[in-house]
């Protein structure tokens, strides 16, 4: 049973860079034709794609976040991480971790980290 | 960016009433339509993939339909374990979208 768990800092202030890591268990990152992306929700609002590392290395961004994301992947921790830079109160939201399949699991997101809520507040 | 509109955004239901909530795409995107259940404080759960295709230990009241740009999906029998907000998919093409989200309430 593959399992996704985030973690790092819940606050961050403004104009800072927001880093967190998502530790994968129960398979290895590398194996497989999977993706493995971010996602975040404001509170009591909708989930936004923010971008996605394949085993390759190889990422895709949102391009409303582009300018400022950088997801990067550590095969030997199992490991893969989010880097967003000069955030604002608007990058306020519960951050979620998830696998998501290739074609023939309709690149559906099918394992996700429990989500872990990072604040942006001097 | 395609653009998934949900309807409607909220909706109180009785148990073992019947559930239809729709997904209209921005453009055409095929059957690349999926749909998550996400209750209050847990992450979101894959529901159906592929417009209508049934996932693994989904109970079978879920339901899925429509191609193109219209899509439903269909609860049947509402349980109270249903309360939840309900988001559609699509990964037809990049950036990946999300709906809006559709909440139902138990009564």
């Amino acid at each position: 049973q593959v399992q996704l768990q985030e973690s790092g800092p819940g606050l961050v202030k403004p104009s800072q860079t927001l880093s967190l890591t998502c530790t994968v268990s129960g398979g290895s990152i590398s194996s497989g034709s999977y993706y493995w992306s971010w996602i975040r929700q404001p509170a009591g609002k909708g989930l936004e794609w923010i971008g996605r590392i394949y085993t390759s290395g190889s990422t895709n961004y949102n391009p409303s976040l582009k300018s400022r994301v950088t997801i990067s992947v550590d095969t030997s921790k199992n490991q893969f991480s989010l880097k967003l830079s000069s955030v604002t109160a608007a990058d306020t939201a519960v951050y979620y971790c998830a696998r998501q399949g290739g074609y023939s699991y309709g690149f559906t997101f099918d394992y996700w980290g429990q989500g872990t809520l990072v604040t942006v507040s001097s | 960016e395609i653009v998934l509109t949900q309807s409607p955004d909220f909706q109180s239901v009785t148990p073992k009433e019947k559930v239809t909530i729709t997904c209209r795409a921005s453009q055409s995107i095929g059957s690349s339509l999926h749909w998550y259940q996400q209750k209050p404080d847990q992450s979101p759960k894959l529901l159906i993939k592929y417009a209508s295709q049934s996932i693994s230990g989904v109970p079978s009241r879920f339901s899925g339909s429509g191609s193109g740009t219209d899509f439903t999906l269909t609860i049947n029998s509402l349980e109270a374990e249903d309360a939840a907000a309900y988001y559609c998919h699509q990964s037809s093409s990049l950036p990946t979208t999300f709906g809006q989200g559709t909440k139902v309430e138990i009564k």
